[in-house]
């Protein structure tokens, strides 16, 4: 029974380029969720997603960022037009069910460097 | 407002000692969820544990007990004898209960010398 896959594990990016994160959950899990981790810091809540569904965004930054989890396939992450403030690890995690009654399972994050 | 706090930052044990990782959260929330993960230095979390707001028996797991103290807003987390393979860093998290975001700590680093 895989966990959450990220890919990929390690990106890097030029200012001005795109990077787009994917995230498959736990197999049955419907439920996903977005941290960022910046250098030396915990990590903050971007967005949780249902499929087809944004369910609260709240935690992602206004311009450049935007997340979907498509009826089918895994979720993405994206980012445009990087600059180097968006180097970070970015962690997807997957429940069954919302968090009052589901436990959150993390992946192994996606760390972006931006030149 | 959520919120949590590791005021350690770093700590260092030798081999086998004892070491308490603190915790101390802030929500107005009457149920909540709190949680501990290690971060070791390969980068992913693994989940240790989850308590429930309404749950205030503290939890032992081999080497590992947790002190949940509602009355000091606490959860604190002591590894017992510890062991290099427990350097990592440490997250504590509150969730409330109804809701879909987790609150992290900045983490304390915990470094075990052999």
């Amino acid at each position: 029974n895989a966990g959450v896959m990220q890919n990929p594990r390690h990106l890097v990016r030029r200012r001005g380029q795109e990077a787009r994160l994917r995230c498959s959950p736990m197999k049955g899990h419907s439920h996903v969720y977005w941290y960022r981790q910046l250098p030396e810091e915990g990590l903050k809540f971007m967005v949780y997603l249902q499929k087809e569904n944004i369910i609260d965004e709240s935690g992602m930054p206004k311009e450049r960022f935007s997340a979907e989890f498509p009826k089918e396939g895994p979720s993405i992450l994206r980012i445009q037009q990087v600059v180097r403030g968006d180097s970070a690890a970015y962690f997807c995690a997957s429940s069954q069910e919302d968090l009052s009654t589901g436990e959150l399972f993390f992946g192994e994050g996606s760390r972006l460097t931006v030149l | 407002a959520q919120k949590v706090t590791q005021a350690q930052t770093e700590i260092s044990v030798v081999e086998k000692e004892d070491v308490t990782l603190d915790c101390v959260y802030e929500t107005r929330d009457t149920t909540y969820y709190l949680f501990w993960y290690k971060q070791p230095p390969s980068g992913e979390l693994v989940f240790l544990i989850r308590r429930n707001s309404f749950d205030e028996q503290n939890e032992i797991s081999g080497r590992y007990s947790w002190n949940f103290q509602k009355s000091t807003s606490s959860f604190n987390f002591t590894i017992t004898a510890s062991q290099v393979v427990d350097s990592a860093v440490y997250f504590c998290a509150l969730s409330a209960y109804t809701g879909n975001q987790f609150y992290f700590g900045t983490g304390t680093s915990l470094t075990v010398i052999p």
